[in-house]
């Protein structure tokens, strides 16, 4: 069973379109990530939502709205996508806080997003 | 400064061989180190957490130095299988699980 899950896999569009990247985890975690990794590799946190609320806003362009409809859900919008946009989007998730806290976060595959 | 700033490479090194890698990061309040493995377009991986004591993982052995801010991984006998972009990663600790990435460093193991 894959722990954390990211749809689409490759997502190519045109600017000014807007689109979503959804993902899911099963590992029972209370926290969710998005991070982007852009063409020079750096991987950049996004936001953070645990058990539903924000807890990290990067600077991120407000075209960026995530939504964590459950804990086990993180979804992230984009409006008016720009080529600057374009990078490898990735959700991850961890235990933040009680008993059971891991610090590791896991990764899902990644999105690459391609504007055009 | 980056916060967490790393050599990006590559280093090329015959199988067998012994390479380490070293990183440093800005932040004195970070509280939690990390080592992270990215092959080509995958997702990143835990490795393996750094401690203050030092840590082993079979071929692995991770270093922290706290006074100089200073991290480092050090890999023996080299195995094709461990080419991949070897990631530092720092935790403040306060910020909600926030995670600061190196650049990475990219290895490339030889026959």
């Amino acid at each position: 069973d894959t722990a954390v899950s990211q749809t689409p896999k490759y997502l190519v569009t045109q600017m000014g379109n807007d689109k979503s990247i959804k993902c899911e985890q099963n590992l029972g975690h209370d926290t969710m990530y998005w991070y982007k990794q852009d063409s020079k590799k750096f991987l950049k946190i996004m936001f953070s939502y645990n058990n539903k609320e924000l807890i990290i806003n990067e600077t991120v362009p407000n075209r960026f709205s995530p939504k964590s409809p459950d804990k086990a859900h993180l979804n992230l919008h984009i409006n008016s996508l720009e080529l600057g946009d374009s990078a490898v989007y990735f959700c991850a998730s961890s235990q933040l806080y009680g008993r059971s806290q891991v610090h590791e976060q896991f990764f899902g595959p990644g999105t690459r997003l391609t504007v055009l | 400064r980056k916060e967490v700033e790393q050599d990006p490479g590559p280093f090329n090194v015959p199988e067998g061989a012994t390479v380490a890698f070293n990183c440093t990061y800005s932040n004195s309040a970070s509280q939690s180190f990390f080592w992270y493995r990215q092959d080509c377009r995958k997702e990143p991986k835990l490795l393996m957490s750094v401690y203050s004591s030092g840590n082993e993982d079979g071929r692995f052995t991770a270093q922290l130095n706290r006074a100089s801010q200073y991290i480092s991984l050090l890999i023996r006998d080299s195995k094709l299988s461990d080419s991949a972009t070897y990631l530092c990663v720092v935790n403040k600790g306060n910020q909600g699980g926030k995670l600061i990435f190196g650049q990475g460093t990219e290895l490339s193991v030889k026959p």
